[in-house]
């Protein structure tokens, strides 16, 4: 079975510049999170969706962030216009009825 | 408030020993599920082990362990004949039910030796 997928695997660009990241949730899952790690301020829970729909976006660092779900299989997380302080490891995860969460491989961004 | 502690933020022991990392977490709530992931360096977390606080039995994965101790709420990780390929970020965390959002520990960064 495939696992959660994220894409770009890793993202160089430029101050200033919009930065789109995509995950593909495991297929049956009803929650989808996104999640952003550093290594001041560890993981830290940026939003949630459930069944597409956002719960919880009290993460969201500020305006230039935005997340999307159009679909049970598709999400976006959004950074216009990206910042040198966004540069971190964003990971998607999923899982089924609020149990175990399973982990995308992450998106290393670098923002110069 | 939900809270996950792991008082040891690093360990290091010598490959083939047994390991255990320590857990405690605050909740109000009886029902509840219990993880353990590893970071290793390629940054990919990787659940190791699922416990549901329902279950009085300690689950098992291999040469993963945990010890679970509901009453005292401490969710012990031991791993028995320690690998190189152990050496990762440790951390605990659970999710109450009802609840979709997992807490986690701030982690346990842990160093297998050869």
């Amino acid at each position: 079975d495939a696992g959660v997928i994220q894409s770009p695997r890793h993202e160089v660009t430029e101050m200033g510049q919009e930065v789109t990241l995509r995950c593909k949730p495991i297929s049956g899952h009803n929650s989808l999170f996104w999640y952003r790690q550093t290594m001041m301020r560890g993981l830290e829970l940026l939003i949630y969706f459930n069944n597409n729909v956002p719960i919880d976006d009290s993460g969201m660092p500020e305006d230039r962030f935005s997340a999307k779900m159009p679909n049970a299989s598709f999400s976006t997380l959004k950074i216009q216009p990206s910042e040198p302080r966004d540069s971190a490891v964003y990971f998607c995860a999923s899982s089924f009825l609020s149990d175990t969460q399973y982990f995308g491989p992450g998106t290393r961004l670098t923002v110069l | 408030a939900q809270t996950v502690t792991q008082s040891q933020p690093e360990m290091s022991v010598q490959e083939a020993e047994t390991v255990t990392l320590s857990c405690t977490y605050d909740t109000s709530e009886n029902n509840y599920y219990l993880f353990w992931y590893k970071q290793p360096p390629s940054r990919q977390m990787i659940l190791v082990i699922r416990q549901e606080a329902y279950k009085q039995q300690n689950a098992t994965e291999n040469r993963f362990s945990v010890n679970f101790q509901k009453a005292a709420k401490s969710f012990s990780l031991k791993i028995s004949d320690s690998q190189l390929g152990d050496t990762a970020m440790y951390f605990c965390a659970f999710i109450e039910n009802r609840d979709d959002k997992i807490i986690f520990g701030k982690g346990t960064r842990l160093h297998i030796l050869p």
